[in-house]
Formats: C-alpha cells, sequence, structure tokens
C-alpha cells in the first residue's frame, strides 16, 4: 500500500526567506501527485500537478519536482510571504488506483514578518 | 477548472442521529469522491461515489455508516449515521474534473457530535 510522508511536520521562517518542504512515497508506480494548499478550517486549494512523466511544475513563486525513483517531491516557495502561512499537503495517485489520492500528513508552514 | 459547494459548511449534531451533506460540482466531472479529516490528521478516502449505482468504499468505511448517493454527474450526498463522538470530523466532497487529471475540493462540512 502507498505510504506518503511530508517532512518536516512543522516549519517557521521570516519572510523573505524561501520554504522547501518535502515528499516522499513508497510505490514508485505513481501516476500523478497533485501539492494542495489548507487553511485553517478550510477546504484545499490546488497548487500543482505534477504527471508521472514530468519532472516539475512552476506556477509564479511555486515550483514542484518530481523524482520518482527515489520516490521524493519537493515543493519550493520562493521568496515567502505572511500569507504563504498554511498547512500543505501531497497526494499521490498511484496507477492501480486511479483518481484515488493518498496524502501525507501535511506541513504546517508560518511565516512571520 | 471547478467549484465545489458543500452544504452544511458546519453543524453540532446529537450523538444517535444523522446528517446528510451535500456536495454540487459547476461543471462536469468524472470522478467524484468523500473524504474524511479527523482533527489533527490527514485526510483519508472514504468511497468513491459512482453515478447511478452504490458506491465504492475503502477498508473501514461500510455503506450503513456512510450511505452516499449520485443521482447524476455533478451532486452527490454523504450521510453519516447514527453519529457517535468518534464521528467529529470534517468532511470532504472531492472530484476530478473532465479532461484533466486535478482534483478539486470543495470547503468541507465541519461536523461536532456531542
Amino acid at each position: 500500500k502507498q505510504e506518503v510522508t511530508q517532512i518536516p511536520a512543522a516549519l517557521s521562517v521570516p519572510e523573505g526567506e524561501n520554504l522547501v518542504l518535502n515528499c516522499s512515497f513508497t510505490d514508485s508506480a505513481i501516476y500523478n501527485l497533485q501539492w494542495f494548499r489548507q487553511d485553517p478550517g478550510k477546504g484545499l486549494t490546488s497548487l500543482l500537478l505534477i504527471q508521472s512523466s514530468q519532472r516539475e511544475q512552476t506556477s509564479g513563486r511555486l515550483n514542484a519536482s518530481l523524482d520518482k525513483s527515489s520516490g521524493r517531491s519537493t515543493l519550493y516557495i520562493a521568496a515567502s510571504q505572511p500569507g504563504d502561512s498554511a498547512t500543505y499537503l501531497c497526494a499521490v495517485m498511484t496507477t492501480d488506483s486511479w483518481g484515488k489520492f493518498q496524502f501525507g500528513a501535511g506541513t504546517q508552514v508560518v511565516v512571520t514578518p | 477548472s471547478a467549484v465545489i459547494s458543500q452544504k452544511p459548511s458546519r453543524d453540532i449534531c446529537q450523538r444517535g442521529t444523522s446528517l446528510t451533506i451535500q456536495c454540487q460540482v459547476d461543471s462536469q466531472v468524472t470522478m467524484m469522491f468523500w473524504y474524511r479529516q479527523q482533527p489533527g490528521q490527514s485526510l483519508t478516502l472514504i468511497a468513491t461515489a459512482n453515478q447511478g449505482s452504490e458506491a465504492t468504499y475503502e477498508s473501514g468505511f461500510v455503506i450503513d455508516k456512510f450511505p452516499i448517493s449520485r443521482p447524476n454527474l455533478t451532486f452527490s450526498t454523504l450521510t453519516v449515521s447514527n453519529m457517535s463522538p468518534e464521528d467529529s470530523s470534517i468532511y470532504l466532497c472531492s472530484a476530478l474534473a473532465a479532461g484533466t487529471d486535478t482534483q478539486y475540493f470543495g470547503p468541507g462540512t465541519r461536523l461536532t457530535v456531542l
């Protein structure tokens, strides 16, 4: 069964610093990987989707990389802002469970002014 | 993209009662899902809502406890039956937009059972 781990569980940085969030998964037979943001008491907002054939995706200050062979994805957020404070979730869709995501526990990020 | 709405946004219920949560998507979707997020935990998939047929449940979840309907492509309901305090969670509806692999989530329903 696919297991998804996110490290660190929590992270606090001063404004302007770059954020690096890690996600690892045990089964490399993935269809895609998606990064989400969750604000307290709210639903999930999709940030980036990486297909299994891709190495990275970029959107504005966000960049996500994928290394299937090592079972890792990294989300980079450049020049962090207080508005980036949230919980970031990594979700993996494996090829034998198309449509279904296995979620990591998340990384709680606080960006201090 | 798809915009998903859920009703109610939150509720406080008494033990032993049932609550039905509605999920509406504003565009064509291929698959719809229901997730549970217990306090301080990540998301766990409850079931896949199948249009016009019985939902497909994940291990640990059963139809008698979480009956699900999906009468058409863009609407689904989840009922939490015979509730206990352990059912206190956020319940989220999600959908795969037609023609994409991106999964969209509703804002969630925060349920508290006393």
